[in-house]
């Protein structure tokens, strides 16, 4: 199976700040991957994703990631953090027909004021 | 509205007893999945289905139990095997490639 590893199950950052959340992915063909965000008591929302093609995606909510085959990595980014940031932030790679999806631990994302 | 739906929001089960969540999907998706979040744990994998009357074990199915004569359903049943059942579970669905789609979650409670 496809699997992720996100680096910190904890990060704080000051408002304003640059977001830097880390997900590094190990296969032998590049898959395709995605960046999702929950919030408390709810179900996990579709932030960005690397299918083919460009390999800096946008997301919503002024998020980014670059897909870096040469470091296995698929990084989250933000220039500036918002309070409303602060969630639980998941790397996954894509449901197939042959496989499970796993999923990695999370980091939960904290902004402060 | 395409999407998965997942009911109740909210489930209180006595010690003892068999529950049972319901995930429904209209997004016609092959594939569905159930999931189990505790605090600072992630996501765990309890089964998944990739077609109708096929399923298998994820990483924490003990006391847990499935079925997909639909493609659009996949309820999970808790049994009274299960020794901790109390967590939020979540359902997605997803096919080819794709992301996962989720459902807004259950969370169980036992009283």
């Amino acid at each position: 199976a496809q699997s992720v590893t996100q680096l910190g199950s904890h990060v704080s950052v000051s408002e304003g700040a640059l977001v830097l959340l880390r997900c590094n992915y190990s296969s032998s063909v590049p898959p395709y991957l995605f960046w999702y965000v929950q919030y408390p008591n709810q179900g996990l929302q579709l932030l960005l994703k690397y299918t083919t093609g460009a390999t800096l995606v946008k997301g919503i909510n002024g998020f980014e990631a670059e897909f870096k085959k040469s470091e296995t990595s698929f990084h989250l980014t933000k220039p500036s953090a918002h309070m409303s940031d602060a969630a639980e932030y998941f790397c996954a790679p894509a449901c197939t027909s042959y496989d499970k999806v796993i999923f990695g631990p999370g980091t939960s994302l904290s902004v402060i004021p | 509205d395409g999407g998965i739906t997942q009911s109740p929001k909210y489930l209180f089960r006595k010690e003892g007893q068999n529950v049972t969540l319901s995930c429904e999907q209209n997004l016609n998706h092959d594939a569905m999945y159930w999931y189990r979040q505790d605090p600072g744990q992630g996501l765990r994998l309890i089964y998944y289905s990739q077609i109708v009357n096929d399923f298998q074990k994820g990483d924490i199915a003990e006391g847990y139990s499935v079925s997909r004569e639909k493609k659009e359903s996949f309820p999970l049943t808790v049994t009274s095997a299960q020794k901790n059942p109390t967590a939020f579970y979540l359902c997605a669905s997803g096919t080819g490639n794709t992301e996962a789609f989720f459902g807004q979650g259950t969370r169980l409670t036992v009283v």
